[in-house]
Parts: structure tokens; C-alpha cells; sequence
């Protein structure tokens, strides 16, 4: 069975602080992709950044940058100079690569505050 | 055009009603999908279409009934519906087919439904 874990359900920033959004995942899989989506209140999901299995290297957007430790089946969000614009709902999700479907599986969620 | 639409925004039915929610997208996806979000939830996956043809019914009760009449649009049929099933119905597409290459979901605004 493939699980997505965030275990904090709510985090607090100060603006143009730095914080970490925690994600942990189990699939048995070797191929995959990782995501992070956002969900302002009462607003559209979005796509923030996303994660190859096969490449080694961290993908960055912008503020935007992810830790991903494959061993250990991690894959944190670290968002920098934070702006009140961040504050939402931030899901991580798996997806197997090459499967019958682009099934996405979502964590629980972790949602942010942005405090001026 | 990188948008999901979905109607209406807001709906209010009884539980002797028959209602329907719309998706459209003119992105050339070929798989679309519906999910249900309870509030400070993950979505839930309920049904994917791929090629407008029913590839996913995740045990979805059968009070609702999706349709694809075409590939831009995606139907979700609801009739004799729970109070339970109050919740945010999103609509997503990505380019497909499913499984191969990485395919983004993109999301829309959701249709808030509220069961009487």
C-alpha cells in the first residue's frame, strides 16, 4: 500500500522567514513522482513544485525548494522569504509512474500560517 | 488556456433532488477526474475517465453518476442524495494517457454542495 504522512497539521512563519513543511511516504515502487500542492482558502489547488524519483537533484521554483532523501522516503518543503500570499493548505502527494492511472495520494495536510 | 472551469459555484439541493455538476476543459486532456474534499481534507479520488471512457470508480454509491459526453467535458450526475455528502466536488484533468510519462493535474475551482 503506498501512504503519504505529514504529520504537522498546523506551522506558523513570521513573513520573509524560512519554514519547513515535513513529508514522509511509503510505496514500493522505484519509479514515482512527489508533489506539493497549495490550497488558499477557498481557492483553486495548485501545483507548487514537484519531484522526480529518478533524479537526485532537489527541484526548486522560485521561493519554493524541496529536501528529498529517497532512502528515507522523505520529501520536505522548504519555503523562503515567506509572504502572507503563502498562507493555505499544503498537501504532499505521491504518484506511481507508468501505472494503470495517475492516481495522486494525498497526506492529510499541513495547514500554514503567514503572520506580518 | 492552462484553466479547469467548473459550474455552478455553490449548490443547494434536497435530498429529493436531481442536480448535475459541470467540468470543461479545452487543454486537449484526455483524462479527467473527480474528487470530493471535505473540509481540512486531502481529496478523495471517486472517478477517472481516460479517452472518455471510465477507467476508475473508486466504490463511489451509485447516487452519483458521472459522464463524459466528450473530451472537454465531465458530468457529475447527482440524485437522491446524503446530507454526508456536503463537500467541495473538484474537477481535475491532466494531458494522458495514464501511466508513461509524468502528467500534472490540473485543478478547478470546485462546486460547494450542501445536501438538505
Amino acid at each position: 500500500a503506498q501512504t503519504v504522512t505529514q504529520s504537522q497539521p498546523e506551522m506558523s512563519v513570521q513573513e520573509a522567514e524560512t519554514v519547513t513543511l515535513s513529508c514522509t511516504y511509503d510505496t514500493s515502487e522505484s519509479d514515482y513522482y512527489l508533489f506539493w500542492y497549495k490550497q488558499p482558502p477557498s481557492r483553486q489547488m495548485i501545483l507548487v513544485i514537484r519531484q522526480e524519483a529518478y533524479k537526485q537533484q532537489n527541484a526548486t521554483e522560485n521561493r519554493f525548494s524541496v529536501n528529498f532523501q529517497k532512502a528515507a522516503k522523505s520529501f520536505s518543503l522548504k519555503i523562503s522569504d515567506s509572504q502572507l500570499g503563502d498562507a493555505a493548505m499544503y498537501f504532499c502527494a505521491l504518484m506511481n509512474y507508468g501505472g494503470a492511472t495517475n492516481k495522486l495520494i494525498f497526506g492529510t495536510g499541513t495547514l500554514l500560517a503567514v503572520q506580518p | 488556456d492552462t484553466e479547469v472551469t467548473q459550474t455552478p459555484k455553490h449548490l443547494v439541493m434536497g435530498m429529493t433532488n436531481k442536480k448535475s455538476l459541470k467540468c470543461e476543459q479545452h487543454m486537449g486532456h484526455r483524462a479527467m477526474y473527480w474528487y470530493k474534499q471535505k473540509a481540512k481534507k486531502p481529496p478523495e479520488l471517486m472517478f477517472v475517465y481516460s479517452y472518455e471512457k471510465l477507467s476508475i470508480n473508486e466504490s463511489v454509491p451509485s447516487r452519483f453518476s458521472p459522464e463524459c459526453p466528450n473530451s472537454s467535458l465531465l458530468n457529475l450526475h447527482l440524485h437522491a442524495l446524503q446530507p454526508e455528502d456536503s463537500a467541495l466536488y473538484l474537477c481535475a484533468s491532466s494531458q494522458g494517457p495514464p501511466g508513461g510519462n509524468y502528467n500534472e493535474q490540473f485543478f478547478g475551482p470546485g462546486t460547494r454542495l450542501t445536501v438538505l
